[in-house]
This record gives C-alpha cells, structure tokens and sequence, in this order.
C-alpha cells in the first residue's frame, strides 16, 4: 500500500494564484516525520520544510505554509501568491521510526506549473 | 557548500553492459541512498548504506548491487544494464541524528538511458 500518496498528478495555475498541493500518509508509528521536497527543472531536490507527528503547529515561511492534520493524515502545501519560479515537481515524505537508519517514503510528486 | 556530487549527469549505455554510478558527499554523513525516479512512480529506493561496508536493500533492489568502500563514496552497479533500467537515478545522504530525523540531501541526478 502507497504510504505517502499525492493525488494530484499536474496542477496549472496562473501567476499570483493561491495554490495547494495535498500529501495524505499512512502510518501505524506514533513518532514520524513528514517533509516537503521542490524539484525544479535542474534536477536537483530541495528540502522544504520537515514535521514532527507530535507537533501539529501549521507553519508559514514567506509565502509558503503547511497544513499538519493528524486527524486526517494529511500534510497540505500552499503557496499563496504563486510565482514562475515555483514551477517544479513537489515531493511529499514520510520517515517512520528513529532508528530505521532515516529511510523515506516518497509520494509520485505533484507537478506545478505557474504561468505568468 | 556541501554537497552531494553524482559524477555523471547524463549516460547512455548498451543493453548488457556493467554501468557504474557513483555518488560522493563531503558532509561526513552515516547515510546514503539510492533512489530511482520514474514519472509517476515518485522516487523508490534501491539500495541505502548506514556505514562503510554496510548495505541494506531498498524496495526495488533487483538488477542492482551497491558498493561503499569509502565514509563519502557510495557506488551503484546495474550488473547488466536493461532497458527497464531506463531512469533518473538519484543519490542522497543524511545524517544519523538520534535527536531527530535529518532531511535528506540530494544529488543532481543521473539520467541514464539503456538503448
């Protein structure tokens, strides 16, 4: 069974729109870890941000912020104000258990597509 | 800077032939991996490695065997290279951090295409 699934496969939006990418995981541990991840064309995954299960404080950073619901198993990424530069494929991640030697759960990744 | 360095960023090699990857980081970190991307399928990990000589299968290990010799050098073979093998293949490492678990630091990527 998919432990991290992202359900929107491609989203189109049109500069300065508000967009929001879901991330709905599965787990039976009690401590996990959730991440975001960018992948703009070059390639090369960029870390976003990373969620402790036991912190469910939503976060802001610029115009991004993130949507931690435990209730719902869901870890949901906007970006307000969406710019080209945002263009990229967005990974969402599951890490369960400390000791598992840091291993990911990945989600098939949410292709963003800004236009101006 | 730190990095994560993948030697090649684009391959194309013959079906049958032993292709090496290699993948370098100068972070001193306990953990590396392998992952493939294929559109669709996000990223599925092949092979991870915790420490010099240590090597644990990932999902998807078939077709594949990794190699670290060295603290910052983690190696991925494809023993005979198929056209199924046909993928961006990424490398990354982290740390071994009992406070918390660290992010994962990527790679640029190696587009490989099996013809």
């Amino acid at each position: 069974a998919q432990k991290v699934t992202q359900a929107q496969t491609e989203i189109s939006v049109v500069e300065k729109e508000d967009v929001t990418l879901d991330c709905v995981y599965e787990t039976r541990d009690t401590t996990y870890y959730l991440f975001w991840y960018k992948q703009p064309p070059s390639g090369e995954l960029v870390f976003l941000i990373r969620r402790n299960s036991f912190d469910e404080q939503n976060e802001i950073s610029g115009r991004y912020s993130w949507n931690f619901q435990k209730s719902t198993s869901s870890f949901n990424f906007t970006i307000t104000a969406s710019q080209v530069v945002d263009s990229a494929v967005y990974f969402c991640a599951l890490s369960e258990d400390l000791y598992n030697f840091n291993k990911f759960y990945f989600g098939s990744g949410t292709k963003l597509n800004v236009k101006p | 800077d730190v990095k994560v360095t993948q030697s090649s960023r684009y391959l194309v090699k013959r079906t049958g032939e032993k292709v090496f990857l290699e993948c370098v980081q100068d972070m001193d970190h306990e953990n590396m991996f392998w992952y493939r991307q294929d559109p669709g399928l996000g990223l599925r990990l092949i092979y991870f490695s915790y420490d010099v000589k240590m090597k644990e299968k990932g999902d998807i290990p078939e077709g594949y065997s990794v190699s670290r010799e060295k603290k910052e050098r983690f190696s991925l073979i494809l023993e005979s290279a198929s056209t199924n093998q046909t993928s961006m293949y990424l490398c990354a490492s982290s740390l071994y951090d009992r406070r918390g678990i660290s992010g994962y630091t990527f790679g640029s990527g190696t587009r490989l295409t099996v013809v």
